[in-house]
């Protein structure tokens, strides 16, 4: 059971460079979701996608791109990056409850990432 | 609009004592709540949840909460805590008034537990 994962585990970025987050799930989840993980701030919504082809912005959208091609996939892209990005990100998938609302999120192992 | 407000930022407890870690949270409509915990540098993993069933719920390594409509609260305790236990708790709200978006979580309770 492979869940949630995503690649690659650690990442060090210079200010400026691109970079794709990989997160793919094996439970056909409709929905995904990218957070991001800062020091007494919880866990805060960049994007998130309720279907192939649908996505949306979270809280903190800016610098983050976004795409849903299949079920499975859902990676996040960095366009140029900021030191001001150096987080712990974290993919999550979940499916509905059935009362309209959304079941327990299930979450990768997370990606530590450093911009300098 | 939905929220979760956790009451301490940080908990400090002997082995052995009772554990208690504080959530509030805002809904328009009936919530599905949850707790998180994630040792360090590690995942996050599901503690229990609650989805308009049993009003306390029991959830793994003895940790338990309870629903409580009338005070917005959803408190997560356990009889006796455990070294093991030291970790970041996270409260975590979803409801239909979610839309489409994803779950909003607090900011965590980091939790000691000393020896």
């Amino acid at each position: 059971n492979a869940g949630v994962t995503q690649t690659p585990k650690f990442q060090v970025l210079k200010t400026g460079q691109s970079m794709t987050l990989q997160c793919a799930q094996d439970m056909n989840h409709e929905y995904m979701s990218w957070y991001r993980q800062d020091p007494g701030m919880g866990l805060r919504l960049i994007h998130y996608s309720v279907g192939a082809g649908i996505t949306d912005q979270g809280e903190v959208p800016n610098g983050y791109n976004v795409s849903r091609s299949t079920t499975e996939d859902f990676p996040l892209r960095l366009l140029s990056a900021a030191p001001s990005q150096t987080s712990v990100y974290f993919c999550a998938s979940s499916y509905s409850s059935g009362q309209g609302g959304r079941a327990e999120a299930f979450f990768g192992q997370g990606t530590r990432l450093t911009v300098v | 609009a939905q929220s979760v407000t956790q009451l301490d930022s940080h908990v400090s407890v002997s082995e052995g004592t009772p554990v208690l870690l504080r959530c509030n949270y805002s809904s328009s409509y009936s919530p599905s709540l949850f707790w998180y915990v994630q040792h360090p540098n590690k995942g996050l993993q599901l503690l229990l949840k609650y989805t308009s069933a049993a009003t306390l719920v029991k959830g793994i390594n003895g940790f338990e909460a309870e629903f409580k409509k009338s005070e917005t609260s959803f408190h997560l305790t356990k009889p006796s805590a455990h070294m093991s236990d030291a970790a970041e708790y996270f409260c975590v709200v979803t409801g239909m008034d979610t839309g489409r978006r994803a779950l909003t979580f607090g900011s965590g309770t980091r939790l000691q537990v000393q020896p």
